[in-house]
């Protein structure tokens, strides 16, 4: 049971490029998320799922866009890398809505460094 | 408006000397959960404890332990006896019902113990 995984764990890009970053759970969560960590201002949400097939916008939607074909699969696209962009990036996930399911479990990290 | 203020930015400590990290919340909300996420050096985020609304019961869990008032919107979380392998940002976070229950989270507490 690897929890959430994330990859790749580091990427420079240069401004204009385009990249997806991949999310993987094993623990059959309907939830899904992703959010940046910038310095000094704790974690913002990008995008999130509430399962197979949906997504919806967070509160910094701009500049990306996200899929999530599989149930265990959440990806994150930016089409045209700006340095603004340059963050550290967090996938999580949780079961569901009820008590201890609220709980979200954090992959490792994705450090994106745009040029 | 929903917010999570950690009014210590940053921390420093002796080893064995205990230590409390405040984090204050605002929610219209009647039902609500507060958690509270490690994330040391290597830059992952670890889940501590989750706490919902209507239970005001403290908690302890070894040399951690966590105060919720909500007369005072509060969630403070005590380290006793730190050692050097607490040193991390501590981040509290509250369950937003809306944007597929989003976290919302304060802007961290770097923790340093010295040995």
């Amino acid at each position: 049971n690897a929890g959430v995984t994330q990859t790749p764990k580091f990427r420079v890009l240069k401004t204009g490029q385009s990249m997806t970053l991949l999310c993987a759970q094993d623990m059959n969560h309907e939830y899904m998320y992703w959010y940046r960590q910038d310095p000094g201002m704790g974690l913002r949400l990008i995008h999130y799922s509430v399962g197979e097939g949906t997504t919806a916008k967070g509160e910094v939607p701009d500049g990306y866009n996200v899929s999530r074909l599989k149930k265990q699969n959440f990806l994150l696209g930016l089409e045209s890398a700006a340095p603004s962009q340059t963050s550290v990036y967090f996938c999580a996930s949780r079961v569901g809505l009820a008590g201890e399911q609220r709980t979200q479990y954090f992959g490792p990290g994705t450090r994106l460094l745009v040029l | 408006a929903q917010k999570v203020t950690q009014a210590q930015t940053e921390i420093s400590v002796v080893e064995k000397e205990d230590v409390t990290l405040d984090c204050v919340y605002e929610t219209r909300d009647t039902t609500y959960y507060l958690f509270w996420y490690k994330q040391p050096p290597s830059g992952e985020l670890v889940f501590l404890i989750r706490r919902n609304s209507f239970d005001e019961q403290n908690e302890i869990s070894g040399r951690y332990s966590w105060n919720f008032q909500k007369s005072t919107s509060s969630f403070n979380f005590t380290i006793t006896a730190s050692q050097v392998v607490d040193s991390a940002v501590y981040f509290c976070a509250l369950s937003d019902r809306n944007q597929g229950g989003k976290l919302i989270f304060g802007q961290g507490t770097e923790l340093s113990v010295k040995p």
